[in-house]
């Protein structure tokens, strides 16, 4: 079946430095990616919504500047965390959806960030 | 480790009658439970969550959600589907050290 890779899996930084976060979809092209962010005791919050070859659509409350999403590739969506602060510190996931929009949506593994 | 199955990848239904997606997991002990949906073209929605209690679970837009230890299964339900239903449906498990662990998805076409 296909696979998201996403990596790494934990990642601890100190604050003030950049966390880049990778999304690859092993075994199909993904034309769309989702990056989402758990609040601690709440569900999974839609961030930013990126398509290939175009710029990502963020979800209204979620800084553009800190958190750069690239999908410059069919395979691959990066989310860079710039400038982290302990308040970041939180569980992202990342999922990809096969080529058309009717196609099966496959999620990463998640990364566990932990800003010191 | 563990895991989370749904075994209807696809699942039509008619407009005005009932629903029931199937979920089972696995997992050593009783994990929290949840369902999302995924509409086209928009990221996850939380339609309802299973920490502990009662073992039926209300939640948003009409479903509901029952859990059975013995079954080791987290089904939901609509009683009266609305061709708006019509999506992408995932369940999830969150795990000891909040791993979260998702279902392969089911989705749902609506006939009217």
């Amino acid at each position: 079946g296909a696979v998201v890779s996403q990596h790494p899996s934990r990642v601890i930084c100190k604050s003030g430095t950049s966390v880049k976060i990778e999304c690859r979809s092993l075994d199909f092209q993904a034309t769309t990616m989702f990056w989402y962010r758990q609040f601690p005791k709440k569900s999974l919050m839609l961030m930013a919504t990126s398509n290939e070859g175009s710029k990502a659509t963020y979800e209204q409350g979620v800084e553009k500047d800190k958190f750069l999403i690239n999908h410059a590739s069919l395979t691959l969506s990066t989310l860079t965390v710039t400038s982290a602060h302990p308040e970041d510190s939180s569980f992202y996931i990342c999922s990809a959806r096969e080529g058309f929009a009717g196609s099966p949506l496959h999620f990463g593994n998640g990364t566990r960030l932990t800003v010191t | 480790a563990q895991s989370v199955t749904q075994p209807d990848i696809h699942i039509t239904v008619s407009e005005g009658a009932s629903l029931e997606l199937r979920c089972n997991y696995s997992y050593g002990a009783t994990p929290y439970l949840f369902w999302y949906v995924q509409s086209p073209g928009q990221g996850l929605q939380l339609l309802l969550k299973y920490f502990s209690g009662d073992t039926l679970v209300q939640g948003i837009k009409g479903f509901e959600a029952e859990f059975k230890r013995s079954q080791s299964s987290f089904n939901l339900r609509k009683p009266s589907v609305h061709w708006s239903d019509a999506a992408e449906y995932f369940c999830m498990i969150k795990a000891a050290g909040n791993k979260l662990t998702f279902g392969g998805g089911t989705r749902v076409l609506v006939k009217p």
